[in-house]
Parts: C-alpha cells; structure tokens; sequence
C-alpha cells in the first residue's frame, strides 16, 4: 500500500539527547514536510523539502535538523537545543511544492521525561 | 503573505443537525484550499480541497464547502452530523507559486452529543 510510515509511534527522551524522528514515504513525492503540533495551536511549520538534498527552514526550526538523502525519506532530529520539546509530530508529502494537497503520517508522540 | 483563520476554536452540535465550521484565508495570489480532519492521535485525512474549479465543493462523509472569494471564506457544512464526525478540523491555504508549504488555521473541535 501506498503512504506514509513514520516510527516510532511514541517516542521518549531524557533531557540533553538528541533523538530522530523517522518519516518514509512510497508515493514518489518530491516535496516533505515536518509539522509540530500542540494543543490549541494547530500545525506549525518545522522543515520542509521540495527535492532531494535540499530543505528549508520552516516557522519554528529552531533546535530541530533534517536530511533529505534519498527522494523517499525525510528524518528529523530534535536536538538538545530544543527547551521544549514535547508534542506530537507529523510528517507529511505532496506531489510537488505548488498547490497539491499533502498526505500525513500517523505521527509520533515525543515526551521528554 | 498567506494566512488562514477559523472563526471557531470549539463547534458543539447535536446529531441529526447541520454542521458549519468557518474559515477566512488571506492569500495574494490563487489560492488553494484544503480541509483536513484528524481523530485523537492520528494523522490528518484530506476532506477536500478547492482548485480553482467548481466553487462548491464536495468531500468525503458528505462534508462540502464554498469558496467565496469575495468575502475571502471557505466555510465548511454538512447537512446532519453523526458521532463519527466529532474531530478536529483543519482549515488550510496553499498559494500557486513556488516554494510554499501549506498554512493551517488552529483547528475546530466538533463535538456531536446524541
């Protein structure tokens, strides 16, 4: 089938480690994305990808990092430089980078402890 | 720039009654718009979305909403809820050109009581 796998499912972290988030996807997209979600904010932008080695930054990258090595895979880290970072994670793809609608993950709930 | 608002953090309905979730977009270019809905801790599923065809359009689980561009709106309804529609929803813009992510609105909780 078709989609979008991110793992794990849950995810905890102890204060001061890096841990990374995978995201795969078998639809041949070119452009991903990585979106953070809290209660009552809705999705916010954390990187986005429209090819292959290259990303952007999106609205709230700081203490995050990507890599887009291969067309199919786009992991993100959550470093240490980032004081809070407990929330749900979505990952998602889309065709192309214009006005496709992008299709979500199952997301990752990251909980420091 | 882009930007996207719904008008409502928190939509309490009855089941058997219409639904109507608002949402207002600011966008300099085309736009295209996009409603998502998402379970309790579960990814988003696309409802529908508006691309410049048809202003009225249809989705899935009987949800459909119109692109107004002069009040800048893109209200979702259905005519009757179920208790399977109580989710958050997501209002979300995407302009035409390149290098432009899709924008979300913060979402509406619909809760259906029987």
């Amino acid at each position: 089938d078709g989609g979008i796998t991110q793992s794990p499912k849950y995810l905890f972290r102890k204060e001061g480690q890096n841990v990374t988030l995978s995201c795969e996807q078998n639809l041949n997209h070119d452009a991903m994305y990585w979106y953070r979600q809290d209660p009552g904010q809705g999705l916010r932008l954390i990187y986005y990808s429209q090819i292959v080695n290259d990303f952007q930054k999106g609205d709230i990258a700081e203490g995050y990092s990507v890599s887009r090595e291969k067309k199919e895979s786009f992991p993100l880290t959550v470093t240490s430089a980032q004081k809070n970072p407990t929330a749900f994670y979505l990952c998602a793809s889309s065709i192309d980078r214009g006005n496709a609608e992008a299709f979500f993950g199952q997301g990752t709930r990251l909980t420091v402890v | 720039a882009q930007s996207v608002t719904q008008l409502d953090s928190h939509v309490s309905v009855s089941e058997g009654t219409p639904v109507l979730l608002r949402c207002n977009y600011s966008s300099s270019y085309s736009p295209s718009l996009f409603w998502y809905v998402q379970h309790p801790n579960k990814g988003l599923q696309l409802l529908l979305k508006y691309t410049s065809a048809a202003t009225l359009v249809k989705g899935i689980n009987g949800f459909e909403a119109e692109f107004k561009k002069s009040e800048t709106s893109f209200h979702l309804t259905k005519p009757s809820a179920h208790m399977s529609d109580a989710a958050e929803y997501f209002c979300v813009v995407s302009e035409r050109r390149a290098g432009t992510a899709l924008i979300f609105g913060k979402g509406t909780t619909l809760s259906v009581s029987s």
